[in-house]
């Protein structure tokens, strides 16, 4: 699969929107992009995915760059429950395993 | 619909034991998957299956370290002789089908520790 980059961490206001970023600049055409959600002791999450068109659903939404080289999750308004790391993850249509990278910590702050 | 089960949720195990770790995959799902997360690092792939095949384990160490998913029952991931540097979190993930497009739901980890 093809790498992301991710920053390490990001810190938000609680109520406010979050965009967090992440550049997938190998990108192929059949690459799914993924993201994934780890809260502190726990499984990671699935959060949301989308292959060229823009996403949202309950979570989150998913802005897709045209190129596709890069992408943003964007949570509406960050509560205390979604600090975590957020991991960005590409996964071709044959792919099987998950390869999580670092990831980006978010801290929201109240 | 419940969600992925893992078991134990705690193990704690002495040096030279075996451990054995369980997943139930969610209703439906005959793909499941095996990671690893060591103390301050990241998600690590180890094992994928399907229903008594195992498809791709090129994660997983070379000795000790085994797995399946028989036709009844969990899979099971079996760690033998465990040493202190097999103490990590273990998560057991499932998917209803094979491509990019599917997403995978995690269990809540087994958190294994070696004294």
């Amino acid at each position: 699969d093809a790498k992301t980059t991710q920053p390490n961490s990001m810190e938000s206001n609680e109520e406010e929107p979050v965009h967090l970023p992440c550049n997938h600049s190998t990108i192929s055409g059949t690459d799914y992009i993924h993201w994934y959600r780890q809260l502190p002791s726990q499984g990671p999450e699935y959060v949301i995915h989308g292959l060229t068109s823009n996403v949202n659903n309950r979570m989150a939404s998913l802005a897709i760059a045209e190129d596709r080289k890069s992408s943003t999750l964007i949570l509406h308004r960050a509560t205390l429950r979604d600090a975590a790391v957020y991991y960005c993850i590409l996964r071709d249509n044959a792919g099987n395993m998950l390869t999580f990278g670092g990831g980006t910590r978010l801290m929201v702050k109240p | 619909n419940a969600g992925v089960m893992q078991n134990p949720r705690h193990l704690v195990r002495r040096r030279g034991q075996e451990a054995r770790l369980r997943c139930s995959p969610m209703k439906g799902h005959s793909h499941v998957y095996w990671y690893r997360q060591l103390p301050e690092e990241g998600l690590k792939f180890m094992v994928y299956l399907q229903k008594e095949n195992i498809i791709d384990e090129s994660g997983m160490p070379k000795e000790r370290f085994s797995a399946e998913f028989p036709k009844e029952g969990p899979s099971i991931l079996r760690i033998q002789q465990v040493v202190r540097g097999d103490s990590a979190a273990y998560f057991c993930a499932s998917s209803p089908r094979l491509g990019g497009t599917y997403e995978q739901y995690f269990g809540p980890g087994t958190r294994l520790t070696v004294t």
